[in-house]
């Protein structure tokens, strides 16, 4: 069965604290790995693709990573407007699905 | 800079009511997508729709209509609400079905049901 696994569900850093986030999956053929923020009242917000072990994508303090059963979103130096809650999914085989995790709320805080 | 746009945002029904969510987008996307998010389980796909006049089922389908007569909009239908339904909606948009596709998401619709 496919599915996506995100941990923490909660992580609370102080500014200027790096730490990852997880997101574990198992599914039939992997098209695409997924990151998005979603903030509170909002919809998400796309940050990343990664489709091959061994990618890396970075955009101002994050970046992700990719390898075979899991992703990580690594966040350096946070600052309080990081705080959000960030979102794994991944494409099957079958383009039109994604399957979504939890997420992990994150909090910095000042 | 529209996008994907959701009505209504709030929504309080009574268990036995019906109501229908509006989705449209104005990007021009071929898929659609209608999720709930609940508490701790994520997003989960109720219904999706490949191309104007065409829908089909997702994860948790059941209790739910949908219905896509014009390509810009889908309509996400509760005949009969029940309290198990109450959660965050939210459409999403993708151009089209290739994979690395990413998702565009509406602000989502808060549903009450009593």
């Amino acid at each position: 069965e496919d599915q996506v696994t995100q941990s923490p569900e909660a992580l609370r850093l102080q500014e200027g604290e790096s730490s990852s986030l997880n997101c574990s999956y198992t599914v039939s053929g992997l098209r695409g790995l997924f990151w998005y923020r979603q903030d509170p009242g909002k919809g998400p917000e796309f940050l990343f693709t990664l489709y091959s072990a061994g990618e890396e994508k970075e955009k101002e303090r994050l970046k992700a990573t990719l390898t075979k059963k899991e992703s990580f979103l690594h966040i350096t130096a946070p600052k309080p407007e990081d705080s959000a809650t960030y979102l794994c999914a991944v494409q099957a085989y079958n383009f039109n699905k994604f399957y979504f995790g939890s997420g992990t709320k994150l909090n910095v805080k000042p | 800079n529209a996008g994907v746009t959701q009505t209504p945002k709030f929504r309080v029904l009574k268990t036995g009511q019906s109501m229908t969510l509006l989705c449209a987008q104005d990007m021009n996307h071929e898929y659609m997508y209608w999720y709930r998010q609940d508490p701790g389980m994520g997003l989960r796909l109720i219904h999706y729709s490949v191309g104007e006049g065409t829908t089909a089922k997702g994860e948790v389908p059941d209790g739910y209509n949908v219905s896509r007569l014009k390509k810009q909009n889908f309509l996400l239908g509760l005949e009969s609400a029940a309290p198990s339904q109450t959660s965050v909606y939210f459409c999403a948009s993708a151009k089209s079905g290739t994979a690395n596709e990413k998702l565009f998401f509406g602000s989502g619709t808060q549903l009450s049901v009593l």
